[in-house]
């Protein structure tokens, strides 16, 4: 069974601060997403990445896929209140028809 | 922005009874997919749709689970006899080419009583 751990659960930080968040399996993943999901809503794609090593940049969001394709993390840059919800990881299995392995999510608060 | 909408957004149900849940993928998408989430677990894969037939399925879609794309646009998920542990949130999401990542809609909270 594909498994995919998100650290940490829950994080709650104040206005301006870094934050990682990480996402660790055994199995590697022909790519991975992140998405955030907000109460009562589904999950919205934030990024894609694809290649071993690979960093994105979304604004404040820093994404990076570990080499061997296994892990990844995403850095909040100076967090505000608007980056709190719900943030998923989700990684795309090379067999089959792609179906994804979602994370344990990370639920952030940041406060003013 | 296209994406993807599923109705009814809540649908409560007495166990035992058939729903239909419905989504509208994501127009020229291809690969379609149902997850659910139970409240306070993870997002879980059930089934994966393509080219007019089940790709692949999770353990968790057994034989009470269909799916069907009946006209090309909608995609419905049935479950045929609904018990208390169907309680979850239902999410669809849609695909297009094998490379790229999928979207999701909003979901339908099912409430079995």
């Amino acid at each position: 069974t594909q498994l995919l751990e998100q650290s940490p659960q829950f994080l709650s930080i104040q206005e301006g601060e870094n934050l990682t968040v990480y996402c660790n399996s055994s199995s590697v993943f022909s790519s991975l997403q992140w998405y955030r999901q907000e109460p009562g809503e589904g999950p919205v794609l934030l990024v894609t990445v694809v290649t071993g090593g690979e960093v994105k940049k979304l604004k404040r969001l820093t994404f990076q896929f570990g080499d061997a394709r296994k892990d990844s993390s995403l850095h909040i840059t100076a967090a505000q209140p608007g980056d709190t919800g719900l943030y998923l990881c989700a990684g795309r299995l090379n067999t089959g028809f792609q179906k994804l392995v979602f994370g344990t999510g990370t639920r952030l608060l940041v406060s003013p | 922005e296209p994406e993807v909408t599923q109705t009814p957004s809540h649908q409560v149900t007495q166990m035992g009874q058939e729903v239909i849940l419905r989504c509208v993928p994501i127009s020229n998408h291809l690969y379609f997919y149902w997850y659910r989430q139970i409240l306070g677990q993870k997002v879980e894969f059930l089934v994966s749709f393509y080219n007019n037939e089940i790709s692949e399925k999770s353990e968790i879609f057994d034989d009470q689970f269909s799916v069907e794309r009946p006209d090309g646009s909608n995609f419905t998920l049935k479950i045929r006899s609904t018990k208390l542990e169907d309680s979850a949130m239902y999410f669809c999401a849609s695909m297009g080419q094998g490379n790229q990542p999928q979207h999701f809609g909003d979901g339908t909270r099912l409430s079995i009583l």
